[in-house]
């Protein structure tokens, strides 16, 4: 069965500094999604990707944060100078259609100490 | 305010038994929903999708029940199983306006021995 593929699975880093978390969507969706996760907490909606072009942004979602999808198989959350608070598990998702469920990847593990 | 409540927000089973869990909601227009399976450090997994005129769908062990007019949903869970342990979350779409879904904070269920 198709799968959506994260990388790393878990990244630690200090904060301030910059990371990058990807994701290989599976081959034939056309909408990628980035949400997280704080430890014990709900998913969070954090960006929706179509066309090459942010489609909706949570108010999470400010200018530390961007996306790219930088060739037709890798879409990458990049998270500028960060803090404490962005500990998190970082989930990507895509799906076929607006009226499909999500594939979700198993995630990258954020600590920022 | 489109919100999702699911109860309860945990739950202790003996392996073998039954269990209901509950999901409340209040987004508006409804296209569907659906639940979700979390291991723990895992990305979700889809396990049902119901749509307006749906009132029950079942996936193996696993039966949701829509009620449309009360705007409520439930999974049963037959014969658990102690690989049924996991967070449960419900997950709700609107039509037009916004197409992220609105994610409950999930039910945690342990199945013991």
């Amino acid at each position: 069965e198709p799968e959506v593929t994260q990388t790393p699975s878990h990244q630690v880093t200090q904060m301030g500094q910059e990371v990058i978390l990807r994701c290989v969507p599976i081959s034939n969706h056309l909408y990628f999604y980035w949400y997280r996760q704080i430890l014990g907490q709900k998913v969070e909606f954090l960006v929706s990707f179509y066309n090459n072009e942010i489609s909706e942004k949570s108010e999470i979602f400010d200018d530390q944060f961007s996306v790219e999808r930088p060739d037709g198989s890798n879409f990458t959350l990049k998270i500028r100078s960060t803090k404490l608070e962005d500990s998190a598990m970082y989930f990507c998702a895509s799906r076929e259609g607006q009226d499909y469920g999500y594939t979700f990847g198993s995630g990258t593990r954020l600590t920022v100490v | 305010k489109n919100q999702v409540e699911q109860s309860p927000q945990s739950l202790i089973i003996l392996e073998g038994k039954n269990c209901t869990l509950q999901c409340n909601y209040t987004v508006s227009p409804f296209s569907n929903l659906r639940w979700y399976k979390q291991d723990t450090g895992r990305g979700p997994v889809s396990l049902t999708i119901m749509t307006f005129s749906e009132n029950t769908k079942s996936n193996g062990r696993y039966t949701a029940t829509l009620d449309a007019d009360t705007k409520q949903s439930s999974l049963h869970i037959t014969a658990s199983q102690l690989s049924d342990s996991a967070s449960y979350i419900c997950v709700v779409s609107r039509t037009g306006g916004s197409y992220i879904p609105t994610f409950g904070r999930g039910t945690s269920l342990i199945v013991h021995p």
